[in-house]
């Protein structure tokens, strides 16, 4: 059975902190790692898709990066703001004609 | 442009009934999948569809479970004899191609089976 696991579950900070979680994955038969933010009330978003070991994507204040030797990415947000609290999933592929295997997510609150 | 649609948005129902949920994909996705989230658990995939090729059915629950994909388009997941387990949220995405390709996902349908 392969497992994407997501660290941590749940995480409280305060508006201004940077924070990071984590997302590990089986490192054999990568094909891709996708990372998606899910608002209360809302659907799943995607933000970004990486393949390549070592790609690092950015977008605003939120960064990923992939190390598929190893089977781990990091997400980041600088600056956490209140419009950022939401449960960030990332999702494995392995191979081009699978399907995705979701990590349980990890829910971000932040506190004005 | 429009994104992926479902309906209802929510369906209560009495255990051992059918339910039907419907999904609509953006215009042009080839790829429709079907996942679903219990209450505590992550998104758990369900079925794959990709243009014409049989449908990749490997994470249906049981028998119970089917679902069909009209004209390349438009999505049913059909639940038969519902059980109280199979309350969730039921979430359908599409994409341009492949499981490869973002995913872009529809507001989701909770069913609850009382």
């Amino acid at each position: 059975i392969l497992n994407v696991e997501q660290s941590p579950q749940s995480l409280h900070v305060q508006e201004g902190d940077s924070t990071n979680f984590t997302c590990s994955f089986p490192s054999s038969n990568f094909y891709a790692l996708h990372w998606y933010r899910w608002e209360t009330a809302k659907s799943p978003e995607a933000l970004f898709v990486m393949t390549l070991n070592g790609d690092e994507k950015k977008k605003g204040r939120i960064s990923a990066t992939l190390n598929t030797k190893e089977g781990y990415s990091y997400l980041y947000i600088k600056g956490s703001q209140p419009e950022d609290s939401a449960t960030y999933l990332c999702a494995y592929l392995g191979g081009s004609q699978g399907n995705l295997i979701f990590g349980k997510g990890t829910k971000l609150s932040v506190k004005p | 442009g429009a994104g992926v649609s479902q309906s209802p948005s929510n369906k209560v129902t009495e255990k051992g009934k059918d339910v039907e949920l419907r999904c609509d994909p953006i215009s042009g996705h080839t790829a429709l999948y079907w996942y679903r989230q219990s209450l505590g658990q992550g998104l758990e995939f369900l079925i794959y569809f990709q243009g014409n090729s049989a449908p990749d059915k490997s994470g249906l629950p049981s028998d119970r479970f089917s679902a069909e994909r009209t004209g390349g388009s438009v999505s049913t997941l059909t639940i038969q004899r519902t059980q109280q387990e199979d309350s969730a949220v039921y979430l359908c995405a599409s994409s341009l191609t492949s499981p490869g390709a973002e995913q872009y996902f529809g507001p989701g349908t909770r069913l609850t089976v009382t």
